[in-house]
């Protein structure tokens, strides 16, 4: 089946260290997207990327970055200069076309810093 | 970040109810209105996308219409079952890549 595969679920860090969240998309979708969602807060966009070696700061970047080296994988680290890293992680995807297009979602991961 | 409010943030109706929440968003640079459902433990799926004044979707159960010129759109779910119980979420796309989300509406139908 075609989807959006996020990993791990769940991922526990000590403060101090960096973290790699996995997205692979296996629907051959262009854009792919990071979110973070926080108690009582709609979910925020961290970064995006439209095409493969391209990416786009989104409105809550300062702490992670990305890379795009394929169409089909979009990592997020979220690095230690992140102040508040514990949040639920949701990667999303959409193909080429009109930019009102839906959004196709992971199931999340969900990171603690200890 | 543009505000985009959802209303109630959750309630609780009996099975056989109708429901609908409201979602309310800036009224300029309008491109388009998702609403999302969110089922706990999986992903946020797509239920509709709006993008003209007026609009009204549904999707067997549930339908949905738009007003632009005023910012709100209301989602309306007939006969509510258990498996209707969910978060539902709306997001106001500004532009190309700015899609902004609501916090969610969450519906709990009691059997």
């Amino acid at each position: 089946d075609g989807g959006i595969t996020q990993s791990p679920k769940y991922l526990f860090r000590k403060e101090g260290q960096n973290v790699t969240l996995s997205c692979e998309q296996n629907l051959n979708h262009d854009a792919m997207y990071w979110y973070r969602q926080d108690p009582g807060q709609g979910l925020r966009l961290i970064y995006y990327s439209q095409i493969v070696n391209d990416f786009q700061k989104g409105d809550i970047a300062e702490g992670y970055s990305v890379s795009r080296e394929k169409k089909e994988s979009f990592p997020l680290t979220v690095t230690s200069a992140q102040k508040n890293p514990t949040a639920f992680y949701l990667c999303a995807s959409r193909p080429a076309g009109p930019n009102t297009g839906e959004l196709f979602f992971g199931e999340g991961s969900r990171l603690t810093v200890l | 970040i543009l505000n985009v409010e959802q209303s109630p943030q959750s309630l609780h109706v009996q099975e056989g109810d109708s429901t609908n929440f409201t979602c309310s968003f800036p009224s300029s640079n309008f491109y388009a209105l998702h609403w999302y459902r969110w089922e706990t433990a999986k992903s946020p799926e797509a239920l509709f996308v709006m993008t003209l004044n007026g609009d009204e979707k549904k999707k067997g159960r549930i339908s949905a219409t738009l007003n632009t010129k005023e910012g709100y759109s209301y989602l309306y779910i007939k006969g509510s079952q258990p498996e209707d119980s969910a978060t539902y979420l709306c997001a106001f796309r500004a532009g190309a890549n700015n899609l902004f989300f609501g916090t969610g509406t969450r519906l709990t139908v009691i059997p």
